[in-house]
């Protein structure tokens, strides 16, 4: 099994410019979550879907965020327009079911000059 | 609503000693106690969950953690560390209504020869 794949695994770009960060969930898996860890806020979880339909997008931190999963392979999350208080690793992890085990992707490191 | 508070958030640790990472949860309902690693870039990694049954779970990598519900904590723990154990080690928690993973602020180990 791949894992969940993230892309691209480095991303710099510069305020106001738009980010779109792409998730694949493990094949199978029908919940996925989004994550962004930061030293001053530890890990905190942005967005979550359950068979592609967003369930709980409490803690996508403003309207410049949003998520998107089309289908069962497939997610993204963007920013537009990035700010530097975006910068931190963003990570994607899938599960089987919303009670069971997430797989953590690679992460994407997000730098915003 | 739940939390976790991880009581370390540094332990160097000599090789081959045993090490104890701390955690204490709070919830007014059941929970799922889980303990991830994450080596330096990369993504975290279930090392032992804990869901039902025996209060005592045995991980990956010579881990295991003690359940103790009248102290509400879930504390990590190895016999003997290898050099390779160095890492951060995150407790979670989910509770049984929406499974959303809260963290802790996470334990770094450095495991010194």
């Amino acid at each position: 099994d791949a894992g969940v794949i993230q892309s691209p695994r480095h991303e710099v770009t510069e305020m106001g410019q738009e980010v779109t960060l792409r998730c694949k969930p493990i094949s199978g898996h029908n919940s996925l979550f989004w994550y962004r860890q930061t030293m001053m806020r530890g890990l905190e979880l942005l967005i979550y879907f359950n068979n592609n339909v967003p369930i709980d997008d409490s803690g996508m931190p403003e309207d410049r965020f949003s998520a998107k999963m089309p289908n069962a392979s497939f997610s993204t999350l963007k920013i537009q327009p990035s700010e530097p208080r975006d910068s931190a690793v963003y990570f994607c992890a899938s599960s089987s079911s919303s009670a069971d085990t997430q797989y953590f992707g690679p992460g994407t490191r997000l730098t915003v000059l | 609503a739940q939390s976790v508070t991880q009581l370390d958030s540094q332990v160097p640790v000599f090789e081959e000693a045993p090490v104890e990472l701390r955690c204490n949860y709070s919830s007014s309902v059941s929970v799922y106690l889980f303990w991830y690693v994450q080596y330096p870039n990369q993504g975290l990694q279930l090392l032992l969950k804990y869901l039902s049954g025996s209060t005592l779970v045995k991980g990956i990598n010579g881990f295991e953690a003690e359940f103790n519900k009248s102290q509400t904590s879930f504390h990590l723990r190895k016999p003997s560390v290898h050099i390779s154990d160095t890492a951060e080690y995150f407790c979670a928690v989910s509770d049984l209504v929406d499974y959303k993973l809260s963290f802790g602020a996470g334990t770094t180990v450095t495991v010194r020869a």
